[in-house]
């Protein structure tokens, strides 16, 4: 079971906009830890879309954005397209488990 | 820019042991706490462990605590992930990682270990 929460999935049709949701608590994202988002293809490495809360790496639409309000983060993707089909995870760091920790991931479809 | 290797995955029976290693470079790394994550077939990303940077303070998920042990040479500018008694559930791709506040996370490709009987 993770430690964060994330919806199983999330779809929209091209050019609608959706956001991810990423549910902590007091020991991670509440106490003001990093989250980051990866996407990850099937088979490859998780690749850093949004890291720090908000910084999108070079190379990254500006369609993607984050965000922090309290024990949660978002992730929000603007005008979809179908090559951002994929799974996206979460992560922070928890002051408890002095450890990474991680959602179960969203699958993005794009209807 | 920073880089991470790992090696040393393969495929053991359960109850054999097995160390992987995570060769780095492009970053101070004596100064970096390390990390340890993994992704079994088809399932999300789990935190495994982790060290300080000095390597004196690990921590470990309950699912691997007194069976994994992760150490470091920083004159080696090595991650360590030495792991006994291997179980099914132990299958996964191993990740090492660098994660420090307010830095662009970085991680190698994988390493991947099969237990299998």
């Amino acid at each position: 079971q993770s430690v964060l929460t994330q919806p199983p999935s999330v779809s929209g049709a091209p050019g609608q906009r959706i956001t991810i949701s990423c549910t902590g608590s007091t020991s991670n994202i509440g106490a003001g830890y990093d989250v980051h988002w990866y996407r990850q293809l099937p088979g490859t490495a998780p690749k850093v879309f949004i890291y720090a809360i908000t910084k999108r790496p070079s190379g990254v639409p500006d369609r993607f954005s984050g965000s922090r309000s309290g024990t949660a983060a978002s992730l929000a993707i603007t005008d979809l397209q179908a090559e951002d089909a994929a799974d996206y995870y979460c992560q922070s760091y928890d002051s408890s488990l002095r450890g990474l920790v991680f959602g179960p991931g969203t699958k993005v479809t794009v209807l | 820019q920073v880089q991470l290797v790992e090696s040393g995955g393969g495929v053991v029976q359960p109850g054999m042991s097995l160390r992987l290693n995570c060769v780095a470079s492009g970053f101070i790394f004596r100064k970096d706490a390390l990390y340890w994550v993994r992704q079994a077939p088809g399932k999300g990303l789990e935190w495994v462990a982790a060290i300080s940077d000095d390597g004196k303070i690990p921590h470990y998920a309950d699912s691997v605590k007194g069976r994994f042990t992760i150490a470091r040479d920083n004159a080696k500018n090595t991650l360590y992930l030495q792991m006994s008694d291997l179980r099914n559930e132990d299958t996964a791709i191993y990740f090492c990682a660098r994660v420090n506040y307010g830095d662009y996370p970085s991680w190698g490709q994988g390493t991947p270990v099969a237990v299998t009987s």
